[in-house]
């Protein structure tokens, strides 16, 4: 299936700094979703995006979609110890019904 | 409490041994789907349901098979496992698989040796 390149792979922050991951795509998304996976544990959905431009919120968190939905962003404001994880995008394939991820970006935050 | 339950957590096997790794979910989603997690490699997807006595293939099917014979069941199985299927693997279900957050189970760890 078509894949979402994410970037970076790794991040490593002092905690208190900003960080972004970001996820591309050569094709237009029909949504995107983002999940987060803690060290040892499973993923878990942070949130959709599905207009273009699309801008949401989570506390800290910042999610974009882009004007021509070929590419998401996701901002931490200010991180914390327990940011530390594996950020993944997915994207839905053409018929909807299966999600292609990307490889993630794990975040490393020291205090 | 919605949950996606795999057994087992942890399994250590031989090369050739047929195993099966279950999955069941009780929030009655129509979608359920099998992913293996490598590393640098991220999650890819196995096997998919969209409902009973329907499967398709995902990314990476071969060596495995699937059946889904009951809407909380999705069951993952290796005939003849191989050493290159050690893996972490993730089952997860939403409520339609169109456009919906995916709830993944807890995973499980399987070393072939």
């Amino acid at each position: 299936g078509q894949q979402v390149m994410q970037i970076p792979q790794y991040q490593h922050v002092q905690e208190g700094e900003d960080f972004t991951t970001y996820c591309n795509s050569s094709t237009t998304l029909s949504n995107i979703q983002w999940y987060k996976q803690r060290p040892g544990g499973h993923p878990v959905f942070l949130i959709q995006l599905v207009k273009s431009g699309e801008v949401k919120k989570q506390k800290r968190l910042t999610f974009q979609f882009g004007e021509a939905k070929k590419n998401s962003s996701l901002h931490i404001t200010a991180t914390q110890t327990t940011d530390v994880g594996t950020y993944f995008c997915a994207r839905s394939t053409n018929s909807g019904y299966a999600l292609n991820f990307g490889k993630g970006t794990s975040l490393l935050v020291t205090p | 409490e919605a949950q996606v339950t795999q057994n087992p957590r942890y399994l250590i096997t031989v090369t050739g041994k047929k195993l099966t790794v279950t999955c069941s979910q009780n929030m009655n989603h129509e979608y359920m789907s099998w992913y293996r997690q490598d590393p640098g490699l991220g999650l890819r997807q196995i096997y998919y349901s969209m409902n009973v006595e329907v499967t398709d293939k995902g990314d990476v099917p071969e060596g495995y098979k699937v059946s889904r014979k009951e809407k909380r069941n999705f069951p993952l199985i290796l005939e003849s496992p191989s050493p290159n299927q050690t893996s972490l693997y993730f089952c997860a279900s939403s409520r339609t698989g169109m456009n919906t957050e995916a709830f993944f189970g807890q995973g499980t760890r399987l070393t072939v040796v």
